[in-house]
């Protein structure tokens, strides 16, 4: 069964760390993965990534994909509290069919 | 640049009703998408639209169902509702349907079933 994971579940750090977020799939037909950034209600895009081994970068926060072990990571340098929020992992198919993970929940403390 | 529009925010139906939800998306874009959200499952993907069309259907009963119209709102129905259709759903719309481009999304509705 097509399954997507995310780890860890929740994760407490203070300003100015480094977080590493994690998310493994195990999906038929993989297309692309999407990292949304989900504060109250509305997630915002992040990155997609489709091909392996290639780093997205958008300020403090990268991504990479490694599409031979199955995973990706998002990267946050320098947190701030703003950074606080829950993190969504998305695997789409090639049938447009998208999984999500059940998310970190990420808190920045000052 | 107005965003994506849900309507209502909030709403609170009975066992046994049906309720209609509503997304406007972003001018121009003519793919939207839904999605459903409980604290159990997570985010998971109702249906997506194009051009008045559906083109993908998440793993949900045929209870839910939506439409989009010639000015690519959409609209989300739910008959017969149960207690475990209480949830935010969530409306994303983006330029072109499959994913294929930044998506948007709406504040959502939180639905509510007693």
């Amino acid at each position: 069964e097509d399954k997507v994971v995310q780890s860890p579940l929740s994760l407490v750090v203070h300003e100015g760390d480094t977080v590493t977020l994690n998310c493994s799939y195990e999906v038929t037909n993989f297309r692309s993965l999407l990292w949304y950034k989900q504060e109250k209600k509305a997630p915002t895009f992040l990155f997609m990534l489709t091909s392996s081994g290639i780093e997205k970068k958008s300020g403090r926060l990268s991504s990479i994909l490694d599409k031979k072990e199955l995973f990706s990571i998002l990267n946050i340098t320098a947190t701030q509290t703003g950074d606080s929020a829950i993190y969504l992992c998305a695997v789409l198919d090639n049938n447009n069919d998208m999984r999500f993970g059940a998310g970190t929940r990420l808190t920045v403390k000052p | 640049k107005a965003g994506v529009t849900q309507t209502p925010r909030y709403l609170i139906k009975t066992r046994g009703q049906q309720v209609t939800l509503s997304c406007s998306p972003i001018s121009g874009h003519r793919s939207v998408s839904w999605y459903q959200q409980t604290p159990g499952q997570g985010l998971q993907f109702l249906f997506e639209y194009f051009s008045e069309t559906q083109r993908n259907k998440g793993n949900f009963p045929g209870r839910f169902s939506g439409r989009q119209f010639s000015n690519s709102r959409s609209e989300m129905n739910v008959s017969t509702l149960e207690l475990g259709d209480s949830a935010l759903y969530l409306c994303a719309s983006s330029l072109f349907p499959g994913f294929n481009t930044e998506a948007f999304f709406g504040q959502g509705t939180r639905l509510t079933v007693v």
